[in-house]
């Protein structure tokens, strides 16, 4: 069965800081995965996603993520952070061999960034 | 576009109740989906719909209906309220088609609160 792992439940950095947030996904087959943030009460926006090609993958507010398949991982990375990156993200996998888009989440990772 | 919009945003129901939760989109996607999130456990998808007329249940749908008349609106029904379904509830939607993968848009959330 497919699932996506986030093992911070927090990560806190301090601006100006590269951050990372891990993400580790168990799925058959080359997977389809996303970084998706959520701001206080507001729903999800898009941040960006891996389909094939390029391992290093580049979304917006200057966010990346690093396909990794060896260690089945999808970190998601920024060289600088911002107070206003303090968030909650959310790392998802899609079954490539599904043709329904579903996605499973992980339980999310709150980011704060610090002055 | 007005994008995805969930009504109402806030519901208190008591135990036994039945409501309806509203989902539209304006961007005439095939794919649209309910979520629950619940903290500490991501997002879990309830039921989907891959189109007019087709839906199917995802991870938790116990006690939850939909129906897709319509490519614009897809509402979830809570036919009996139970305390359990106290949750923040978020529609999305995306494009689907063979070959392509989308990412999903998400409305802004109902809070739900059943006592």
């Amino acid at each position: 069965a497919q699932s996506v792992a986030q093992p911070e439940d927090q990560v806190n950095v301090a601006e100006g800081n590269p951050l990372t947030v891990k993400c580790t996904y168990s799925v058959s087959g080359n997977p389809y995965l996303f970084w998706y943030v959520q701001y206080p009460n507001r729903g999800l926006q898009f941040l960006l996603k891996y389909i094939t090609g390029d391992n290093l993958v580049k979304g917006s507010y200057g966010f990346e993520a690093e396909f990794n398949k060896s260690q089945t991982s999808f970190h998601l990375k920024k060289p600088s952070a911002l107070v206003s990156d303090s968030a909650l993200y959310f790392c998802a996998v899609r079954d490539p061999a599904s043709n329904t888009g579903k996605l499973i989440f992980g339980q999310g990772t709150t980011l704060q960034v610090k002055p | 576009n007005a994008g995805v919009t969930q009504t109402p945003k806030f519901q208190v129901l008591k135990t036994g109740q039945s409501m309806t939760l509203q989902c539209a989109q304006d961007m005439n996607h095939e794919y649209m989906s309910w979520y629950r999130q619940d903290p500490g456990m991501g997002l879990r998808l309830i039921h989907y719909s891959v189109g007019a007329g087709i839906t199917d249940q995802g991870e938790v749908p116990n006690g939850y209906n939909v129906s897709r008349s319509t490519t614009e609106d897809f509402p979830l029904r809570l036919l009996s309220a139970a305390p359990s379904q106290t949750s923040v509830y978020f529609c999305a939607s995306s494009r689907s088609s063979s070959g392509r993968v989308y990412e999903q848009f998400f409305g802004p959330g109902t809070r739900l609160t059943v006592l």
